[in-house]
């Protein structure tokens, strides 16, 4: 089993629809947890840091689920800009980064 | 600006060939490390330095060096390039601090022939 699980969808959704990618990890002892954005072959760039209470920035709200051991990333009113691959990734301790295999997302017109 | 810069962005070379990818970061931060990916398999990491003169294998180090003798900068080197290499390869840094994201380079595409 990887230690990150995404699906790897793609996720095909209408703008302005709102959506919701699940991760799961399988490593307890992990420590932090994020969500960066990758573009076509770019290099992937910090989206939101996850934290235990739910985190909000604008349209995009993420939590975390140490119990179950998963994260979720919710966007609501998508725009064609939000098309990307959206990576979950663990930090452990020694600030080793695990990335999930990455979720595509393609919002349409 | 803040940044990460790796060079070469683009490099075809043949088998056996040394080369070496740069790799330098003007924010001071204490780790770096090197990732690379490939379709259907992720970004994995080669390599990672908590600090000048420390590094550490990650989870795919067979065929590659690292050095860090300052604290600025981190080369990937491959000694004898094989064509399994060909990848896209990323450098990233963090302040080290737990918790921290890590800031990533625009990326090196290799291809060994």
């Amino acid at each position: 089993r990887k230690e990150v699980e995404q699906d790897p969808g793609p996720f095909n959704v209408p703008e302005g629809a709102t959506v919701a990618f699940n991760c799961t990890y399988s490593n307890s002892a992990s420590q932090s947890f994020f969500w960066y954005r990758q573009d076509c072959r770019k290099e992937p760039k910090l989206l939101m840091s996850v934290y235990s209470s739910g985190n909000e920035d604008g349209r995009f709200t993420a939590q975390l689920n140490r119990a179950s051991q998963y994260i979720s990333l919710l966007i609501r009113d998508s725009k064609l800009s939000d098309s990307a691959t959206y990576l979950c990734v663990r930090s452990n301790a020694g600030n080793m980064l695990t990335f999930g295999g990455g979720t595509r997302l393609m919002v349409k017109p | 600006e803040a940044q990460v810069t790796q060079n070469p962005r683009y490099l075809i070379t043949v088998t056996g060939k040394k080369l070496t990818v740069t790799c330098s970061q003007n924010m001071n931060h204490e780790y770096m490390s090197w990732y690379r990916q490939d379709p259907g398999l992720g970004l994995r990491q080669i390599y990672y330095s908590m600090n000048v003169e420390v590094t550490d294998k990650g989870d795919v180090p067979e065929g590659y060096k690292v050095s860090r003798k300052e604290k600025r900068n981190f080369p990937l080197i491959l000694e004898s390039p094989s064509p399994n290499q060909t990848s896209l390869y990323f450098c990233a840094s963090s302040p080290g601090t737990l918790g921290q994201p890590q800031h990533f380079g625009d990326g090196t595409r290799l291809s060994i022939l």
